[in-house]
């Protein structure tokens, strides 16, 4: 199946707010509540943010939330800060396995 | 500590094979379902295959099928990757992770291997 899209890039000033989205099928995003989001800083492993849509794991601040509408889900980044800045992915169950987005490079101005 | 430690990465030559390792201290290894991630160079993250705890399902990206088989020995608390007949296209960081809370929700990962597929 074809990777998930997302924007190649995005951008926030220091406090503002920013949204990442992913856009599937009604075969993916649109057909399950298993979306994920990771953040991955570079030559770093990614790290679980959101999962199922809306959760947040244990430590992850409450500035990161999901949502998501009809085949697109989203991530919102509250009162970014300069340590927000990394690369985003995406990810979805498919009925069968799981398919990532190609990556956001979110950047901190 | 709860980790996850990859090993086993390195140069090779179209058409040949490597094993990789991924270690699991820290936790009870045989209650989770664990993966294989990769990640090819300045690209994104693509799943290449997934093993349920007791290893009762195993489940393959169609790019690897066929090619990779994936296995755990639960009493090592050890997660492996045996790659044949690689492809230059199978270059890539290999990151070992652990699913927690459903199915495909990755919250656990390592730092990754390195593998190099190119004559």
């Amino acid at each position: 199946q074809s990777a998930l899209t997302q924007p190649a890039s995005v951008s926030g000033s220091p406090g503002q707010s920013i949204t990442i989205s992913c856009t599937g099928t009604s075969s993916d995003v649109g057909g399950y509540n298993y979306v994920c989001w990771y953040q991955q800083h570079p030559g770093k492993a990614p790290k679980l943010m959101i999962y199922d849509v809306t959760n947040r794991p244990s430590g992850v601040s409450n500035r990161f939330s999901g949502s998501k509408s009809g085949n697109t889900a989203s991530l919102t980044i509250s009162g970014l800060q300069a340590e927000d800045e990394a690369d985003y992915y995406c990810s979805s169950y498919t009925g069968r396995n799981v398919v990532f987005g190609g990556g956001t490079n979110l950047i901190v101005l | 500590e709860v980790q996850l430690v990859e090993s086993g990465g390195g140069l090779v030559k179209p058409g040949g094979s490597l094993r990789l390792s991924c270690a699991a201290p820290g936790f009870t290894f045989s209650a989770y379902n664990m993966n294989w991630v990769r990640q090819a160079p300045g690209r994104g993250l693509e799943w290449v295959s997934s093993v349920r705890s007791s290893s009762t399902h195993i489940f393959y990206a169609d790019s690897v099928k066929g090619r990779f088989t994936i296995s755990r020995d639960d009493a090592k608390q050890s997660l492996y990757l045996q790659m044949n007949s690689l492809r230059v296209e199978d270059t890539a960081v290999y990151y070992c992770a652990r699913t927690n809370w459903g199915d495909w929700n990755f919250d656990l990962w390592g730092r990754g291997t390195l593998v190099t597929v190119s004559s």
